[in-house]
């Protein structure tokens, strides 16, 4: 079966680095893309950006342009998630998602990862 | 933030019919297809309707989902303890260079 795994829960303080992983299995993992999504407690499901597992290709979100990169490692089908500069505002629930629409129009996300809590304090 | 608007909370008592609507604009629910999530308390978002109406396996045929415009709506029909939940709707955005837009969310309580 499908599944995500993503890596533990993360404390770092404003102005560091935070790399999440993404362990993808029960697929072909160079076969669709994986996306990237966070939720600050309490509040709503925001969108951070795609990576393509074939061609390493990635698109983000133009509000975290220059923090984020997204990279993977075909060899252990793992996708990974770097949010840099952290501040306050990043502590969140970040969650990986795989991308499973067949056309331009048609864009969803079939299976998650289980989050992984980012907390960012002084 | 969020592009698409939801209704904050919905609620019914169990068997009841529950709408929930979601608003975009021309860029995003008027050009592409819409998507559900239903989120249990504490726990990942779980697809409910892929392409404006399409159920994964596995999603019970008591959830339905319409779009017309620019706008879309997200039916339950008999209302389960079960399905008291956050419900997002979502869809890819062509504004920009492009982005994936998540509803603003709606609790739905069970009474």
């Amino acid at each position: 079966q499908v599944q995500l795994v993503q890596s533990g829960a993360e404390v770092k303080k404003p102005g560091a680095s935070v790399k999440v992983s993404c362990k993808a299995s029960g697929y072909t993992f160079t076969s669709y893309d994986i996306n990237w999504v966070r939720q600050a407690t309490g509040q709503g499901l925001e969108w951070m950006g795609w990576m393509n597992p074939n061609s390493g290709n990635t698109g983000y979100a133009q509000k975290f342009q220059g923090r984020v990169t997204m990279t993977r490692n075909t060899s252990i089908s793992t996708a990974y998630m770097e949010l840099s500069s952290l501040r306050s505002e990043d502590t969140a629930v970040y969650y990986c998602a795989r991308e499973a629409g067949a056309y331009a129009s048609s864009y969803y996300f079939d299976y998650w990862g289980q989050g992984t809590l980012v907390t960012v304090s002084s | 933030q969020s592009v698409l608007t939801q209704p904050p909370s919905a609620s019914g008592t169990p068997g009841q019919r529950v709408t929930i609507s979601c608003s975009g604009s021309s860029s995003n629910i008027g050009s592409n297809t819409v998507n559900w999530y239903q989120q249990l308390p504490g726990t990942a978002p779980k697809l409910l309707i892929y392409s404006n109406n399409q159920r994964p396996s596995g999603v019970p045929d008591r959830f339905s989902g319409s779009k017309s415009g620019t706008s879309a709506s997200l039916a339950i029909s008999g209302l389960q303890s079960e399905d008291e939940a956050d419900y997002y709707c979502a869809a890819w955005d062509d504004s920009l260079n492009g982005l994936y837009v998540f509803g603003t969310g709606t609790k739905v309580t069970v009474l």
